[in-house]
């Protein structure tokens, strides 16, 4: 497809379960950037791949969540055990080359995690 | 402090006016600015980058920057409903000469009166 596309689009996991969610970025794209938007706020990075290499994983809040991207090209980003706060909306995104200044950046629409 | 603050609004304007749109951040040292619209229950999308100081325009969007105030502007002249959507600051951080890690605001939800 054109766009930066995210799977599932929807999920609802019961406290303690394991969840992964999928980015398919825009092809080509060296970058992929994983961000964290709660209700109400603006996204907050969570890590970077450059091709299949983490180069950044200082946003991840704990262990539990772990992102990979074997292949350089799709990315899961998974969280285990589950907690309430948790729940967000989890955006991928994915851009030609390494720096900010002159590349934009695409987004994906997001995958929506509500933890009962 | 947070390193990018917006007021969050919500900002509501009537159909034609000038909807203005304000951002501070806190690292000096910063070199790229970004506006982003962010519709509800959609994704990030950019509308606006800035470099310089002074403004740049692209139709009906007008951005603002003042590296000494450390404050970045979006105007938006001639408002239409369509427009109605939060508007996120973003600006990337600047740790270690790093270029890629975007800090965004809170956003402003905008609202535009017919």
């Amino acid at each position: 497809g054109a766009g930066v596309s995210q799977s599932p689009r929807y999920k609802v996991a019961k406290r303690g379960q394991d969840v992964a969610l999928r980015c398919d970025p825009i092809s080509g794209h060296v970058s992929l950037f994983w961000y964290q938007q709660a209700l109400g706020q603006g996204p907050e990075f969570l890590t970077y791949f450059q091709n299949e290499a983490q180069l950044d994983k200082s946003g991840l809040p704990s262990d539990r969540f772990f992102a990979e991207r074997p292949e350089g090209s799709v990315s899961t980003l998974k969280i285990q055990r589950t907690q309430q706060e948790d729940s967000a909306v989890y955006l991928c995104a994915s851009s030609l080359r390494l720096s900010v200044s002159g590349n934009t950046i695409y987004f994906g629409e997001g995958s929506w995690l509500t933890v009962v | 402090q947070k390193e990018v603050e917006q007021n969050s609004g919500p900002l509501s304007v009537p159909e034609g006016a000038i909807a203005s749109l304000n951002c501070t951040y806190s690292d000096r040292g910063s070199q790229s600015f970004f506006w982003y619209r962010q519709y509800s229950g959609k994704s990030p999308e950019l509308i606006m980058s800035i470099y310089s100081n002074g403004d740049k325009e692209d139709g009906r969007f007008t951005a603002q920057l003042n590296k000494a105030s450390q404050y970045v502007s979006l105007l938006i002249r001639d408002s239409q409903p369509s427009d109605s959507a939060t508007y996120l600051c973003a600006v990337p951080l600047n740790s270690g000469g790093s270029n890629y890690k975007l800090t965004f605001g809170k956003g402003t939800l905008l609202t535009v009166n017919p």
